[in-house]
């Protein structure tokens, strides 16, 4: 597609129910990386595909939260049991590499998840 | 570790002026510098980037520089408007070739009329 799309675009969950994020990149960009954002504060590293490397989950902050992306483009991001401070602007983007350069992110508009 | 330090927090101008915002990186490896701009209730969007192989690097009213040695880089606005209004992110490459990028904690730019 033309951009990065994100669905939902908010979802509000109960407090210990399970989540699932959506995340379909640029066509043909070969990265995809999931970020965090809370209210007025910067973009937190969640997750990294790329390509058909094993994903950097370094920055996933507990075993509840997992990702998946299946046949190179479509993501999924999916948070168990949530909880309040879950709360959060979750970001998609996905990027390209050309004559092994990196460009530039494209983000998606994001999911706003609230944890009632 | 990985460490992107952003300075200032907020920053203030009168239309007109010049903006710069600063960063320091904490991996000598890092090869790719952008900066996003993010206006309130928008995604980020990238405004200007910087390789590690120039040392400057301009695109109408900003600039970023770069210094690999002492592994800091800068964004500079001139002649600010207020559409320039919005939440300034750096970032910097980690994992050497890879693309993962750290991302500073933002700089909150008003411009005032």
């Amino acid at each position: 597609g033309a951009g990065v799309s994100q669905s939902p675009s908010n979802k509000v969950t109960e407090k210990g129910k399970d989540v699932e994020l959506r995340c379909d990149p640029i066509s043909g960009h070969t990265a995809l990386y999931w970020y965090r954002q809370s209210l007025g504060q910067g973009l937190e590293f969640l997750i990294y595909f790329q390509g058909n490397s094993a994903p950097d989950k370094s920055g996933l902050p507990s075993d509840r939260f997992s990702a998946e992306r299946t046949g190179g483009s479509v993501s999924t991001l999916t948070i168990q049991r949530t909880q309040q401070e879950d709360s959060a602007v979750y970001l998609c983007a996905s990027s390209g590499r050309d004559r092994g350069l990196n460009y530039g992110y494209t983000f998606g508009s994001g999911t706003r998840l609230t944890v009632v | 570790g990985e460490n992107v330090e952003q300075h200032p927090s907020t920053l203030s101008v009168q239309e007109g002026d010049s903006a710069v915002i600063k960063c320091t990186y904490s991996d000598s490896a890092s090869n790719y510098f952008p900066w996003y701009k993010q206006e309130l209730g928008k995604r980020p969007q990238l405004i200007i980037d910087i390789r590690s192989n120039v040392g400057e690097k301009k695109d109408q009213r900003i600039a970023v520089t770069l210094n690999k040695t002492a592994k800091h880089f800068s964004l500079h606005i001139t002649e600010t408007q207020p559409e320039d209004s919005a939440v300034y992110f750096c970032a910097a490459s980690f994992s050497g070739g890879y693309n993962k990028l750290i991302f500073g904690a933002g700089t909150r730019l008003a411009v005032h009329p």
